[in-house]
């Protein structure tokens, strides 16, 4: 069936600590991309990364498509940085251009 | 660009009243959808529209209809609010076939 699984479901860190999140995903998932919600509510796009490795500042991802995972990285994690982390892939399986989302890991971040 | 805009942010129903969620896109995207997120949840996909006058159903279609007839807007209605319809609605667009979706900034739906 179609699946993405993330792990872990919750991380509380202090801030300047790095963390590593994954998301897995089935066969019938590509195309990943990865999204904060920040504590308003509002969904951030942080990567689209069907495969490789992207980096934007603080933050990185890889996707191994081959081996059906993909890992998000933050260094030095500051307080804004708390919220939830979805990974969410394309299903490519039953015609539907919609995502299918992880249930996301949800990151403290302590001062 | 505004990107995806959704009004209203959020909104209160009684149970069987009917009421429409509105978004809009300024991208000249093709793809647009519709999902839900209830608590401690990912986004759960409504439906969707590959272009004006076209729509399918997604994952959890019940109790809610769209229409597309232009690119910019695809409204999403819900003829007789149930409680469990209670959620958060995103709406979505989609730059290119298996592309990078953006997302808008949500509307709080609450059924009493």
């Amino acid at each position: 069936g179609i699946q993405v699984e993330q792990s872990p479901p919750d991380l509380i860190l202090q801030e300047g600590a790095n963390s590593t999140l994954r998301c897995n995903f089935s066969d019938s998932v590509n195309n990943l991309q990865w999204f904060h919600q920040n504590p308003w509510g509002q969904l951030i796009n942080l990567f689209y990364i069907p495969s490789g490795t992207k980096q934007n500042g603080r933050l990185s991802a890889t996707t191994v498509a081959t081996e059906r995972y993909s890992l998000l990285y933050i260094s030095s994690s500051q307080t804004t940085d708390s919220g939830v982390y979805f990974c969410a892939g394309l299903y490519s399986g039953g015609g539907a251009d919609g995502l299918t989302f992880g249930k996301g890991t949800h990151l403290i971040i302590q001062p | 660009n505004a990107g995806v805009t959704q009004t209203p942010k959020f909104q209160v129903l009684k149970t069987g009243q009917s009421m429409t969620l509105q978004c809009a896109q300024d991208m000249n995207h093709e793809y647009m959808s519709w999902y839900r997120q209830d608590p401690g949840m990912g986004l759960r996909l409504i439906h969707y529209s590959v272009g004006a006058g076209i729509t399918d159903q997604g994952e959890v279609p019940n109790g809610y209809n769209v229409s597309r007839s232009t690119t910019e807007d695809f409204p999403l209605r819900l003829l007789s609010a149930a409680p469990s319809q209670t959620s958060v609605y995103f709406c979505a667009s989609l730059k290119g076939v298996g592309g990078e979706q953006f997302f808008g900034p949500g509307t709080r739906l609450t059924v009493l």
